[in-house]
């Protein structure tokens, strides 16, 4: 148990279909993230929050939503994914402004686009 | 920059012996690095940390090592058990921003 829960922990979807990935921290982290991790690539950074103001977007696909609508709970909106998407999409959180800044990170959810 | 379809290097030792992972970071501002471990259907989970003004830094059974001359950073793990086959990420990360940047990790086999 790492304080980090995601939901769903899998999820298979169509191209044309809504959904959305869910994470709470119990952990009194300040800041929040999403990772995208594909097969044999390194961890790419999604989506960066702090005190819930989005403070990093690196180069996301707008098919791809985040919302914080406070500093325990993040989501990610899917709409019209393409097969490419699949991953598996890690949420983390950590407290911003030390210097060290471990990530705490989630299970994961397990997405698949047909 | 990024790699497309890596194939991840793979390291595999005998139950009982040491284990030396590996691991290359690219810039020389990083200050602070973290290892973590992933097992099959979990997230990553942190292992160990050191900052750059130590070299060498031990838990348990774990050691890193840290070269900046060179910008490598090792993991040894002692006495490797089965349960420690996973694959293992290095992160840097410099100054007090929140972005750590993720290697490509290198899967541990444990032989029993």
């Amino acid at each position: 148990e790492t304080g980090v829960t995601q939901t769903p922990r899998h999820l298979v979807m169509g191209m044309t279909n809504k959904k959305s990935l869910k994470c709470e921290q119990h952990l009194g982290h300040n800041a929040m993230y999403w990772y995208k991790q594909s097969a044999k690539k390194p961890l790419e950074l999604m989506f960066v929050y702090n005190f819930k103001e989005q403070t990093e977007n690196n180069s996301v696909p707008s098919r791809f939503s985040p919302e914080c609508p406070n500093s325990s709970h993040l989501f990610l909106h899917l709409h019209t994914l393409q097969p490419e998407d699949s991953a598996l999409y890690l949420c983390a959180s950590s407290q911003e402004g030390t210097h060290t800044g471990e990530l705490f990170f989630g299970e994961g959810s397990r997405l698949t686009v047909l | 920059g990024e790699s497309v379809g890596l194939h991840l290097p793979t390291l595999s030792v005998q139950e009982g012996d040491n284990s030396i992972i590996n691991c290359a970071y690219s810039n020389s501002a990083s200050d602070y690095f973290i290892w973590y471990k992933q097992e099959s259907g979990k997230g990553p989970q942190f292992i160990i940390d050191i900052r750059s003004n130590m070299d060498k830094r031990q838990g348990q059974r774990v050691t890193v090592l840290l070269n900046k001359t060179v910008k490598h950073l090792s993991l040894q793990i002692a006495a490797t058990q089965p349960g420690d086959s996973a694959v293992y990420f290095c992160a840097e990360k410099s100054g007090y921003g929140n972005k750590l940047v993720f290697g490509a990790g290198t899967i541990l086999r444990v032989k029993s």
